[in-house]
C-alpha cells in the first residue's frame, strides 16, 4: 500500500503570511490527489483535487496546489492566510484501481491575528 | 451538503458491548466508506462498500464488521467494543452519477467513547 507523508504537523502563521504545506506520496504509478480541510469540530471538506492535466490546480478559498510528478509531491499553497484558515489539513491519494483514499496524518494550522 | 448523515453523533458505551453506527445518504452514491480518525494518525479506512451487499476490508478492519442491505445505508458494527476503538468515525460517499467516483464527501462524524 502506498503511503502519504505530510511533513509539517503543526504550523503557526500570522495573518497575511504565505502558506505552503508539503505532501509526498510513495506510489509511482498514476494517482489522484486531494487536499481536504477540517475546521474545528467539523467534518472534512474537499479543498481541491488533481486527476490529470494542468499540474497547478486551484481550489476553494484561494488555495492552490502543485503536482510535481518527479518529486511525488502535491504541496498546498495560499499566498495570504486569514484567521479563518485555522484548521487541520489532510493530503490524500488514491490509485485509479481503487476508490479508497490513503490519508496523511494531517497538518494543524493556527493563524494568529 | 452531500446529503450524508451519521447517527448517533455521540455515544458512550462500556467495554464488551456491541455498538452499531449508521451512515445514511440520499444522493444514490454507489460507494460508501467508514474511516476512523485518531490524533497523530489522520484518517484510516476501516471498511468500504462498492454496492449493495458488496463490501471489503480496509487498513484497520479488525474488530469491525459492516453491512449494506440497501444503497442508502451503510452500517458499522463493533461486535464487542474495546477502549482502543474510542475514536471519531467518519462515513464517506462517492460515485454519484456525473461526479468522479474518486471524489469523496464526508459525513459529520460520530464520536464514540468506550469506557
Amino acid at each position: 500500500a502506498q503511503s502519504v507523508s505530510q511533513h509539517n504537523h503543526h504550523v503557526i502563521l500570522s495573518e497575511a503570511a504565505s502558506l505552503e504545506l508539503g505532501c509526498n506520496y510513495s506510489y509511482g504509478g498514476t494517482v489522484n490527489l486531494f487536499w481536504y480541510v477540517q475546521y474545528p469540530g467539523q467534518h472534512l471538506q474537499l479543498l481541491l483535487k488533481y486527476f490529470s492535466g494542468d499540474p497547478l490546480v486551484k481550489g476553494i478559498k484561494g488555495f492552490e496546489a502543485e503536482f510535481i510528478k518527479s518529486k511525488f509531491s502535491f504541496n498546498l499553497r495560499k499566498p495570504s492566510v486569514q484567521w479563518s484558515d485555522t484548521a487541520e489539513y489532510f493530503c490524500a491519494v488514491n490509485e485509479p484501481s481503487g476508490y479508497a483514499l490513503n490519508f496523511g496524518k494531517g497538518t494543524s494550522l493556527l493563524v494568529t491575528p | 451538503d452531500a446529503g450524508i448523515t451519521q447517527s448517533p453523533r455521540h455515544k458512550v458505551t462500556e467495554t464488551g458491548t456491541p455498538v452499531t453506527l449508521r451512515c445514511h445518504q440520499t444522493e444514490n452514491h454507489r460507494y460508501m466508506y467508514w474511516y476512523r480518525q485518531d490524533p497523530g494518525h489522520g484518517l484510516r479506512l476501516i471498511h468500504y462498500s462498492y454496492g449493495v451487499k458488496d463490501t471489503d476490508k480496509g487498513e484497520v478492519s479488525d474488530g469491525y464488521s459492516v453491512s449494506r442491505s440497501k444503497t442508502e445505508d451503510f452500517l458499522l458494527t463493533l461486535e464487542s467494543a474495546t477502549s482502543s476503538q474510542t475514536s471519531v468515525y467518519f462515513c464517506a460517499i462517492s460515485g454519484r452519477q456525473g461526479v468522479s467516483s474518486y471524489e469523496q464527501y464526508f459525513g459529520p462524524g460520530t464520536r464514540l467513547t468506550v469506557t
